[in-house]
């Protein structure tokens, strides 16, 4: 499976946008971008996902490169409820489900 | 709507005895999902189950373990005997498409086996 490389952690203000990067450079053709948060102590929850076409939902933003090797979900105004780890994966037909250590996000008051 | 929901959410047992999870996806999604998730660890698959169709067991870690669904609805997950590295967060999660990656999970049990 292709591997995804996210910064362990990141940190932002309430009320300013984030940007989490997340780098895949050996995305296949077929490959999707998902992306998952999970809050302290709740089950995962899912976020967005694109194939490549940046896109936009009600929870966040994921802006995908031309090349597909990078993506950046951006949350537009972060709030105290967005501080999480945030895993970005990739998948096509495979249902199962595996996170990495994802991006910890500390949003501050 | 209501989202995925599971019962209990704590569950303390003594090693040796079996015990069993409940989960409730959301209404109309057709396909479920088991997995596990251990302090500190990653998801960990255990069941897939669409529609009519035979699950798909190819997570589950033992014998020990088993699942059902019933009316293509409510599933059950119970682990016999149950051992101390069983102890884990096993989370329900269901989706709309099969087979799909957008799935949707309930909160979870916290099952400590002493």
């Amino acid at each position: 499976d292709a591997k995804t490389t996210q910064p362990n952690s990141m940190e932002s203000n309430e009320e300013e946008p984030v940007h989490l990067p997340c780098n895949h450079s050996t995305i296949s053709g077929t490959d999707y971008i998902h992306w998952y948060r999970q809050l302290p102590s709740q089950g995962p929850e899912y976020v967005i996902h694109g194939l490549t076409s940046n896109v936009n939902n009600r929870m966040a933003s994921l802006a995908i490169a031309e090349d597909r090797k990078s993506s950046t979900l951006i949350l537009h105004r972060a709030t105290l409820r967005d501080a999480a780890v945030y895993y970005c994966i990739l998948g096509g037909s495979n249902y199962k489900l595996t996170f990495g250590k994802g991006t910890l996000l500390t949003v501050n008051p | 709507g209501a989202g995925v929901s599971q019962s209990p959410s704590n569950k303390v047992t003594e090693k040796g005895k079996d015990v069993e999870l409940r989960c409730d996806p959301i209404s109309g999604h057709t396909a479920l999902y088991w997995y596990r998730q251990s302090l500190g660890q990653g998801l960990e698959f255990l069941i897939y189950f669409q529609g009519n169709s035979a699950p798909d067991k190819s997570g589950l870690p033992s014998d020990r373990f088993s699942a059902e669904r019933t009316g293509g609805s409510v599933s059950t997950l119970t682990i016999q005997r149950t051992q101390q590295e069983d102890s884990a967060v096993y989370l329900c999660a269901s989706s709309f498409y099969p087979s799909s990656y957008e799935q949707y999970f309930g909160p979870g049990t916290r099952l400590t086996v002493t």
